[in-house]
């Protein structure tokens, strides 16, 4: 079954800038679907195939798609940016999550 | 605007039966595949199940195969998820979410409801 790999921590200082990675067989050839979620709330759709943002997110997220990994990338990062993210693809009739990758903003 | 609704959550034996619901609200309920992702305390999401825009399609992970069965009802625009033979890994916080494609699935969750708690336990 397809697997999809992310670290499970990144921290980044506050004004910098996070990238966070989804690792999957050729991910870049599937639609990859970014999740934020902190504490004790729903997921929220940032990042939409690949490399677009829902209206109102900032344009402060990012990603991009290719070969064997899929990006999130998060500039400027701020405390209210401090969450859980998850990637998300399909495999056949299946849908796929990544591990989760929990981001601490310094 | 968007509102899923979960309910039916509780605490339920090993081996017992519950059934959630997801309310929907906002959009043509009928037009949307809508999904069961849930999230066991502290790990990360799992997608359970789908069921398609009419009902007429319906995919679920192999752990919950023979056990939970979706089902909705565009009339009342509403879904479920009847879950028998709990196990204790069955525990976890379950969302219901639409699938963002019109009339289709293969897309990704735009909305997501604030989920409800089901512990699987003696």
């Amino acid at each position: 079954s397809y697997e999809l790999t992310q670290p499970l921590s990144v921290s980044v200082a506050l004004g910098q800038t996070a990238t966070i990675t989804c690792r999957g067989d050729n991910i870049g050839s599937k639609n990859v679907h970014w999740y934020q979620q902190k504490p004790g709330q729903a997921p929220v759709l940032v990042i939409y195939t690949n490399n677009n943002r829902p209206s109102g997110i900032p344009e402060r997220f990012s990603g991009s798609n290719s070969g064997n990994t899929a990006t999130l990338t998060i500039s400027r990062a701020e405390a209210g940016d401090e969450a859980d993210y998850s990637c998300q693809v399909w495999d056949s009739s299946s849908v796929i999550f990544g591990g989760g990758t929990k981001l601490t903003v310094l | 605007q968007v509102q899923l609704v979960e309910s039916g959550g509780g605490v339920v034996q090993p081996g017992r039966s519950l059934r959630l619901s997801c309310a929907a609200s906002g959009f043509t309920f009928s037009s949307y595949a809508i999904h069961w992702v849930r999230q066991a305390p502290g790990k990360g999401l799992e997608w359970v199940a789908l069921i398609s825009y009419a009902g007429t399609t319906k995919y679920n992970i192999d752990s919950v195969k023979g056990r939970f069965t979706i089902s909705r009802d565009n009339s009342k625009d509403t879904m479920s998820l009847q879950m028998n033979s709990l196990r204790a890994e069955d525990t976890a916080v379950y969302y219901c979410a639409r699938d963002s494609y019109s009339g289709s699935y293969f897309g990704y969750f735009d909305y997501w409801g604030q989920g409800t708690l089901v512990t699987v336990s003696s």
